[in-house]
């Protein structure tokens, strides 16, 4: 069993639909990173959060510590946030990875 | 600089040839991570450095894999002999300090024929 699970591995969704992805993981952190990976292979940064609730633009970020769980929501999902989704958690001073969410929004 | 760049982007070798990988940090940025990525999968850890110290290298699949930070700033990593099971996205990220957000390079795809 991997240390950080996903889920859905996969979803697709009809654009303006709300998106959520969870994040499980077994052992103890420091901080959670949602990350996004395009389809061209670069990665960028989301959110780092330690507890509570972030918010970005139509991105939010949960983490409840004692359940040791996390979710991604997006509001309004757009064709454009078609992408590969990883949550990595923070043990010590070096992150392990979930094998990723891969989000399709179609027109 | 303005991001975290690595170099060379694509790198095809032969199998038995050493190659190095480099990255070079934001340059504010203490801590620097290496990683392997394999295709379809999330990256794996391979070893970090806090300026010039190599607290971590336990990722390291094997002796023939190395990685150098000498004055803290860029780094390489080198893997010796390669073999096929070696191809894969090499991506380095950098952070402010350990436990920090990081910001990821573009990454480099091995390719070991």
């Amino acid at each position: 069993k991997n240390e950080v699970e996903q889920s859905p591995q996969n979803l697709t969704a009809q654009e303006g639909e709300f998106i959520t992805i969870n994040c499980s993981y077994s052992v103890g952190i420091s901080a959670l990173h949602w990350l996004q990976q395009h389809p061209g292979g670069g990665i960028v940064s989301l959110f780092m959060l330690s507890s509570g609730k972030k918010k970005h633009g139509r991105l939010i970020a949960t983490i409840n510590i004692q359940e040791k769980h996390s979710s991604l929501h997006i509001t309004a999902s757009h064709p454009r946030d078609s992408a590969v989704y990883i949550c990595a958690v923070y043990n010590t001073d070096k992150l392990i990875f979930g094998t990723g969410t891969r989000l399709q929004v179609f027109p | 600089g303005a991001g975290v760049s690595q170099s060379p982007r694509y790198k095809v070798t032969k199998r038995g040839q050493d190659v190095t990988l480099r990255c070079d940090p934001i340059s504010s940025h203490a801590t620097l991570y290496w990683y392997q990525q394999a295709l379809g999968q999330g990256p794996e850890f391979l070893t970090y450095f806090n300026y010039e110290a190599q607290p971590d290298k336990s990722g390291l699949p094997s002796d023939r894999f190395s990685a150098e930070r000498p004055e803290g700033s860029i780094s390489t990593l080198t893997i010796q002999r390669t073999e096929q099971r070696d191809s894969a996205m090499y991506r380095c990220a950098s952070s402010l300090c350990p436990s920090c957000e990081q910001y990821f390079g573009p990454g480099t795809r091995l390719t070991v024929t």
